[in-house]
């Protein structure tokens, strides 16, 4: 199958401070790229859509200003959390998909706010 | 309001023997529905899909029953090996492609005794 890659995998960070989270689509062209996370024995809760070129669609209840997402090519789209403070520590996974396609997943990344 | 239902949080299987991992849902406009397998540190990789319009889906081991009119599906592995040991999703999609938003249930884990 197609391959996503996600970094970073694990990143700890003060609170205050901003993480990125690079999601990259490697043999192909992601058309669409979507951002999921996900609470301990819980379920993938999409946060938010994008599509290469245009803003992200956000899911009822995600803070756009506090997660931005930038698409800015068909294989790259980054997940900052801006000011992040310890509930927003969990695990942030993308998915990529290409024209008429599945979504492929990233590995994911576990981010702990101190 | 969980759309997608595992009620399952897990399920033991000895090797060789039938693994049956079941998904309710409740929008009726769910109209394309897919199984997801994750391991431990890894994103979620898919595994079979089934379209609205059919009740079954055969891929090797792996065979995917829809009931519509329960608004239930199902994911058979015949015969279950230990390398299935993982956390499957199964989500659902209602724009009638593959790459729509998904909508995951909370996951099951399958342990595969040897």
């Amino acid at each position: 199958g197609a391959v996503v890659s996600q970094h970073p995998s694990r990143v700890i960070c003060k609170s205050g401070t901003s993480v990125k989270i690079e999601c990259r689509s490697l043999d192909f062209q992601a058309t669409t790229m979507f951002w999921y996370r996900q609470f301990p024995k819980k379920s993938l809760m999409l946060m938010a859509t994008s599509n290469e070129g245009s803003k992200a669609t956000y899911e009822q209840g995600v803070e756009k200003d506090k997660f931005l997402i930038n698409h800015a090519s068909l294989t790259l789209s980054t997940l900052t959390v801006t000011s992040a403070h310890p509930e927003d520590s969990s695990f942030y996974i993308c998915s990529a998909s290409g024209a008429g396609d599945i979504q492929y997943f990233g590995a994911g990344t576990r981010l702990s706010v101190l | 309001d969980q759309q997608v239902k595992q009620n399952s949080p897990s399920l033991s299987v000895q090797e060789g023997r039938i693994s049956i991992l079941n998904c309710d849902y409740t929008n009726s406009m769910f109209d394309y529905f897919l199984w997801y397998k994750k391991y431990p540190a890894e994103g979620p990789t898919f595994l079979i899909s089934i379209s609205s319009i059919k009740d079954k889906n055969e891929d090797g081991r792996f065979t995917v029953f829809l009931n519509k009119s329960a608004k239930h599906l199902s994911l058979h592995i015949v015969p279950s090996q230990p390398g299935d040991s993982a956390v499957y999703f199964c989500a659902a999609s209602v724009e009638g492609t593959s790459y729509g938003k998904l909508t995951f249930g909370q996951g099951t884990i399958l342990t595969v005794h040897p």
